[in-house]
């Protein structure tokens, strides 16, 4: 695998479920990035990860919930989501802040 | 404040003819300014970036930038459009190098007809 990775790439939910989007980067990155991608509107930074650090919450809403548990995977965790949530959530990864950020291919999430 | 404002949400142009994509921004720093296409279902891949070297920047798949201060401007060219280019583009701006929060256009749709 090269790249930023992400699982899975469809996922469907109800809104009382409880289920975990993962994003691996093999690029020997120190930051990684949560997006979410809305139909007509621009990408929405949620959470920025530096050496395993949050260094940003963007007011996302509790119900989202990251975790980096080392510098190539992080993961965002979601309960009781809205049906509002519904949309693409990206992860990026780059080397230090000071550098382009490379995107995974997102995954498509659906709440019912 | 920082922002970045794409002018047109849609452009269309027959395949074989000049790509203009347009692009201004705001910022009281010194930007460091990206283009990124995003293909149907994919994620977002870096065509070019700016970062206070050369004002014209080459990027990938015949793609090109020219950053003007004076116009605040950072459009996108390509000579030849083909069938391939047709996605979404946004263009990004680094304002504050210290944080990594990336400051994203709305996006401009590229149809390529045939």
């Amino acid at each position: 695998e090269t790249g930023v990775t992400q699982t899975p790439r469809h996922l469907v939910m109800g809104m009382t479920n409880k289920k975990s989007l993962k994003c691996e980067q093999h690029l020997g990155h120190n930051a990684m990035y949560w997006y979410k991608q809305s139909a007509k509107k621009p990408l929405e930074l949620m959470f920025v990860y530096s050496l395993e650090e949050r260094v940003e919450n963007n007011s996302v809403p509790s119900r989202f919930s990251p975790e980096c548990p080392n510098s190539s995977h992080l993961f965002l965790h979601l309960h009781t989501l809205q049906p509002e949530d519904s949309a693409l959530y990206l992860c990026a990864s780059s080397q230090d802040f000071l550098r382009e950020q490379f995107f995974g291919p997102g995954t498509r999430l659906t709440v019912l | 404040a920082q922002s970045v404002t794409q002018l047109d949400s849609h452009v269309s142009v027959s395949e074989g003819t000049p790509v203009l994509l347009r692009c201004n921004y705001s910022s009281s720093y010194s930007p460091s300014l990206f283009w990124y296409v995003q293909h149907p279902n994919k994620g977002l891949q870096l065509l070019l970036k700016y970062t206070s070297a050369a004002t014209l920047v080459k990027g990938i798949n015949g793609f090109e930038a020219e950053f003007k201060k004076s116009e605040t401007s950072f459009h996108l060219t390509k000579p030849s459009a083909h069938m391939s280019d047709a996605a979404e583009y946004f263009c990004v701006l680094d304002g504050s190098s210290n944080t990594g929060k990336l400051i994203f256009g709305q996006g401009t749709t590229l149809q390529v007809k045939p």
